[in-house]
């Protein structure tokens, strides 16, 4: 089945504790891309890669590193979480062109105490 | 720079009733245009797209039309169920960059 699969679906974790939210997709997208979910503000983009080894910020690329070194995998880390981070996470994926299609992960909900 | 605005929710609409979520997007360039849907508790599918100008995406009774004359690509359906609570996101795309509207929230009762 074609997929996105992001890993934890559920964090709790505390200020400064670095952390890594995973991203795989099994679809040979060129095209990955991470989006933090907040109320009132929607879907804002935090990095995206548009393949092995570019990556480029997004809108709200603060507090955030991400890699790209094989095609399928795609992981946002925080290196020093604060409150702030405290979001519902997306990750997706698709092939090139901008006409195409975002597939979504199913979430990961983080909580920084 | 690039944005799409759409209408503010939450929505509430009796079962049967018909559904117009305006959105609106800045005409840079020629972007492709989409409706994502996210049900409760999952992440967002698609729901319908356009890629280029007089396009109607249409799917599951959903319609939206590309209107490259007022920068518009509202989301309307005839006759909406109860199975449409969702909230629906307008988006443009291009090639580097998806950016969202800010959602609405629709919830249909019975």
């Amino acid at each position: 089945e074609a997929q996105v699969t992001q890993n934890p679906r559920y964090l709790i974790t505390v200020t400064g504790k670095k952390l890594t939210v995973t991203c795989s997709q099994n679809m040979n997208h060129e095209y990955m891309s991470w989006y933090r979910q907040d109320p009132g503000l929607g879907l804002r983009q935090i990095y995206y890669s548009m393949n092995v080894e570019v990556t480029d910020k997004g809108d709200v690329p603060e507090g955030y590193k991400v890699s790209r070194k094989e095609k399928r995998n795609f992981p946002l880390i925080l290196e020093s979480p604060s409150p702030n981070q405290t979001s519902l996470y997306f990750c997706a994926s698709r092939e090139g062109a901008g006409a195409n299609v975002l597939t979504f992960g199913a979430g990961s909900r983080l909580t920084v105490l | 720079g690039n944005s799409v605005t759409q209408m503010e929710g939450p929505v509430t609409l009796s079962e049967e009733a018909f559904l117009t979520i305006n959105c609106t997007y800045t005409a840079t360039g020629y972007p492709s245009l989409f409706w994502y849907v996210q049900y409760p508790g999952e992440g967002l599918q698609l729901l319908l797209k356009a890629t280029k100008a007089d396009d109607k995406g249409s799917n599951k009774g959903f319609e939206a039309t590309y209107r490259k004359e007022t920068t518009s690509f509202h989301l309307e359906k005839g006759s909406v169920q109860v199975s449409d609570s969702a909230v629906y996101f307008c988006a443009r795309g291009s090639y580097d960059k998806v950016i969202f509207g800010p959602g609405t929230s629709l919830s249909v009762i019975p």
